[in-house]
């Protein structure tokens, strides 16, 4: 497809776990963004990298969370010891370039913290 | 810390009624965007504003900001089923790049 793709749709863990989250964001965007969205509330900024960079990580809640971009394409949201209140939606979005105000978002991947 | 406030939270009308929701900040923002959100999908763009006093209309939709850049309203027109979603609103504080600071939403149901 030609969207944002996040996998999982959905994530169960159990407490104290590690987990991955992916996103396939548009080819060819350059930008790319993390938000988590928590239940009757709107998406919050995690992260931002524009190619391979983390331009800005000051979303990031605590250092159990962290992201990487290494080829400039295909990004992953690594959440170390989970605990129950990471659980969340967790959002993708991928726009052309720094100055672009577009954001495409993915669906989205439901972690469910246990 | 840049905050936007919508309301109403919530929002269930019958078909053919007008409604309007607002987002409100005590900061200014570059520019103003209000996304739609399906459950189970992440936010779609409708429209983006970015000077004040701006108004754009989409279809039913009409979209405002206010001349101060610190507010937005959202009108739609002889609601329809198919408007049934998350509204939400967005700043984009100046700096570049989609740093989107969100309200909270509003959900708004329309009834046939």
């Amino acid at each position: 497809g030609a969207g944002v793709s996040q996998t999982p749709s959905n994530k169960v863990t159990e407490k104290g776990k590690y987990v991955e989250l992916r996103c396939d964001p548009i080819s060819g965007h350059t930008a790319l963004y993390w938000y988590r969205q928590s239940l009757g509330q709107g998406p919050e900024f995690l992260i931002y990298f524009q190619g391979t960079g983390a331009a800005d990580d000051s979303g990031l809640p605590n250092d159990r969370f962290f992201a990487v971009r290494p080829e400039g394409s295909v990004s992953t949201l690594k959440i170390q010891r989970t605990e129950r209140g990471d659980s969340a939606v967790y959002l993708c979005a991928s726009s052309l370039g720094r100055d672009s105000t577009e954001a495409f978002f993915g669906q989205g991947t439901r972690l469910t913290v246990v | 810390t840049q905050l936007l406030e919508q309301s109403p939270q919530f929002l269930s009308i019958q078909e053919g009624e007008n409604l309007t929701v607002y987002c409100n900040s005590s900061s200014v923002f570059s520019s103003l965007q209000w996304y739609r959100q399906e459950p189970g999908e992440g936010p779609v763009l409708l429209v983006t504003v970015v000077t004040g006093g701006e108004v754009k209309k989409l279809k039913r939709l009409t979209f405002q900001f206010g001349d101060a850049r610190k507010d937005s309203s959202l009108h739609i027109t002889a609601a329809q089923p198919g408007d049934t979603g998350l509204y939400l609103c967005a700043g984009l504080p100046s700096g570049g790049y989609n740093k989107l600071i969100f309200g909270a939403g509003t959900r708004l149901a329309v009834h046939p």
